[in-house]
């Protein structure tokens, strides 16, 4: 069975610094891998996903995560935080569950503040 | 509009009333999910169906009930609500071979009192 740690259930940074959200994955099989956004009194949005190909994905809004198997590994980056970054994001992996089907999990949550 | 639509995005009630929660949806998908989100334990399945005919039960499904009324539409309903019922519960669809991207509606807020 697979599995999604978000390490960090709260990050705190100022306007203009980085922004890293760490997300580790279990998967007996290549998995699928998403970031989600929850802007405040919104559902979940994708930012990002990794499928195959290139292990470095672009998202919306200047995020962009790399996918490194050795470390299992799908840490989400964004060099400048914007106040507009608060948020909630969800870091979720797919796998092959027999035929056309997927099972998706999702981690707890990183909820991001943005400081002024 | 929005094309994940959940109704109603707000609920006030009392414990053992019955709740239904509603998703519509205008993507062509015939996949269609109900969540559960409550703080620090993220999301969880509650129950999906993958056409009409096929329901399956999720992760925490006790308590909750769902209806594939059309391709379109998949409601999950409290037949009697209690307190630890309340939570921020979506609607999410995903295509057939989509990778299980899910789509998600704005959510319903439920309160159980």
């Amino acid at each position: 069975a697979q599995s999604v740690t978000q390490l960090g259930s709260h990050v705190s940074v100022s306007e203009g610094a980085l922004v890293l959200l760490r997300c580790n994955y279990s998967s007996s099989v290549p998995p699928y891998l998403f970031w989600y956004v929850q802007y405040p009194n919104q559902g979940l949005q994708l930012l990002l996903k990794y499928t195959t190909g290139a292990t470095l994905v672009k998202g919306i809004n200047g995020f962009e995560a790399e996918f490194k198997k050795s470390e299992t590994s799908f840490h989400l980056t964004k060099p400048s935080a914007h106040m507009s970054d608060a948020a909630e994001y969800f870091c979720a992996v797919s796998v092959p569950s027999g035929g056309s089907n997927y099972k998706l999990t999702f981690g707890k949550g990183t909820l991001l503040t943005v400081n002024p | 509009d929005a094309d994940v639509t959940q109704t109603p995005r707000n609920r006030i009630t009392k414990t053992g009333k019955r709740i239904m929660l509603e998703c519509s949806q205008t993507k062509g998908h015939d996949r269609m999910y109900w969540y559960r989100q409550d703080p620090g334990l993220g999301l969880r399945l509650i129950y999906y169906s993958f056409d009409v005919k096929d329901i399956n039960k999720g992760e925490i499904s006790d308590g909750y009930s769902v209806s594939r009324q059309a391709q379109a539409k998949f409601s999950l309903s409290l037949e009697s609500a209690i307190p630890n019922q309340t939570a921020l519960y979506f609607c999410a669809t995903s295509d057939t071979g989509g990778n299980g991207e899910l789509f998600f509606g704005e959510g319903s807020r439920l309160t159980v009192l």
